[in-house]
């Protein structure tokens, strides 16, 4: 059973860049079965799509969001990471891992990280 | 890329039903929908997912109580039997190909 789990600073300085990593667990990232997507939600709103890597490095990003947003897998660490450039106030949030399996018509996110809340202040 | 509406806010009393309702745009009818409860201070959860037809399929562990339900663009969650657990904010999360992800703005359930 597929458990994932976030890590990384807690406090990021403004127009500094936010890294985080996923730590896969239960199941290779190598797997072709499933993409690994990122999730965030700042305080007191709701759910917002980041984006989402396949094994291959294929990438999807939030249109929103892309310019800042590379999201990156590292097989031998059966890892994938999360990095968001030039970040702001607005970027405050927990930020959650998730996996989707990649074959249509099934790609709904389960399961999810237990979420990490990165603070962007001086 | 779809667009999901939830209303912001729900009630409904102890040991009542409610139904919750997720709304795609126009154009993308059709569409398969998840469903996932958050509590409190926890991650997201998922539930659910409900096609059109109506036919809906559970993750593991979600109790009898919870089911879903399709009428044109709407898509329904249905809560029987409220317990005090069940308050929590909804969302529901569609998908254009595989990875075009986007998620409704959340319902806040309040049990009375």
């Amino acid at each position: 059973q597929l458990q994932l789990q976030e890590s990384g600073p807690g406090l990021v300085k403004p127009s500094e860049t936010l890294s985080l990593t996923c730590t896969v667990s239960g199941g290779s990232i190598s797997s072709n079965n499933y993409y690994w997507g990122w999730i965030r939600q700042p305080p007191g709103k709701g759910l917002e799509y980041i984006g989402s890597i396949y094994y291959s490095g294929s990438t999807y990003y939030n249109p929103s969001l892309k310019s800042r947003v590379t999201i990156s897998v590292d097989t031998s660490e059966n890892q994938f990471s999360l990095k968001l450039s030039s970040v702001t106030a607005a970027d405050t949030a927990v930020y959650y891992c998730a996996s989707h399996l990649a074959a249509a018509p099934n790609n709904w996110f389960d399961p999810w990280g237990q979420g990490t809340l990165v603070t962007v202040s001086s | 890329q779809p667009v999901l509406t939830q209303s912001s806010s729900a009630s409904a009393s102890l040991g009542s039903s409610v139904k919750l309702t997720c709304t795609l745009s126009s154009g993308h009818s059709s569409y398969i929908i998840a469903w996932h409860q958050q509590q409190p201070g926890k991650a997201p959860r998922y539930l659910m997912k409900v096609e059109g037809s109506g036919s809906y399929n559970k993750g593991s562990g979600v109790p009898d109580r919870f089911s879903g339900s399709s009428s044109g663009a709407d898509r329904y969650l249905t809560i029987s039997n409220l317990q005090s657990e069940d308050e929590a904010d909804y969302y529901c999360e569609t998908w254009d190909s595989n990875t075009h992800k986007v998620f409704g703005g959340g319902t806040k359930l309040t049990v009375l």
